[in-house]
């Protein structure tokens, strides 16, 4: 049981260029969610999705895009990266909207 | 928006020392959870607790919740050098996700 799994845990992206982050979570839960988290801040929601085939943005959700095919993944995408994306991004998902579980993040830089 | 605030943003206490932060929040909630991230790691889930509960323990954990006041408390007991790690409050507000606060960070000195 690996639980929440980030791919990759490390990126360098140029501005312009697009990547997808995968999020993959062995637990069957039906929520997951994408969160940001810049120096000195706390989790702020990108996009989340309550199962298979939905998605719903979140508190920042403009530059990226998402999409949950198979119920154990949740993809993000950014499709023009902008040096304004860099941070750490961390996945979670629930089983409910009580307990998040958390992957253990991925750290992009965009120069 | 719904975010938890947390108070202190820092702090510093002596092992074996009892450590207290704070979340206040705006609005009524279903439930507020607390979780720890150690540096350079996901969060970890702590204790959650529900809008009709008033107090939780876990371990060395202490959660009070006072919804007249729109706070609720972590405390940890007796610290060790292994509890640094920020800790964030996480507030579900009837929604379908959470609203975490800032975050505060505690470092236990040995």
């Amino acid at each position: 049981n690996a639980g929440v799994t980030q791919t990759p845990k490390f990126r360098v992206l140029k501005t312009g260029q697009s990547m997808t982050l995968l999020c993959a979570q062995d637990m069957n839960h039906e929520y997951m969610y994408w969160y940001r988290q810049d120096p000195g801040m706390g989790l702020r929601l990108i996009h989340y999705s309550v199962g298979e085939g939905t998605t719903a943005k979140g508190e920042v959700p403009d530059g990226y895009n998402v999409s949950r095919l198979k119920k154990q993944n949740f993809l993000l995408g950014l499709e023009s990266a902008a040096p304004s994306q860099t941070s750490v991004y961390f996945c979670a998902s629930s089983p409910t909207t009580d307990t998040q579980y958390f992957g253990p993040g991925t750290r992009l830089t965009v120069l | 928006s719904q975010q938890g605030e947390e108070d202190p943003q820092a702090l510093s206490i002596q092992e074996g020392e009892n450590a207290t932060m704070n979340c206040s929040y705006k609005t009524s909630i279903n439930n507020l959870q607390w979780y720890r991230q150690n540096s350079g790691r996901g969060l970890v889930h702590l204790i959650l607790i529900r809008s009709n509960e008033r107090e939780k323990h876990s371990g060395r954990l202490r959660v009070t919740l006072d919804t007249s006041k729109k706070s609720s408390s972590l405390l940890i007991t007796a610290s060790r050098a292994a509890d640094t790690a920020s800790y964030f409050c996480a507030i579900d507000n009837y929604g379908q996700n959470f609203v975490f606060g800032p975050g505060t960070r505690l470092s236990v000195l040995p």
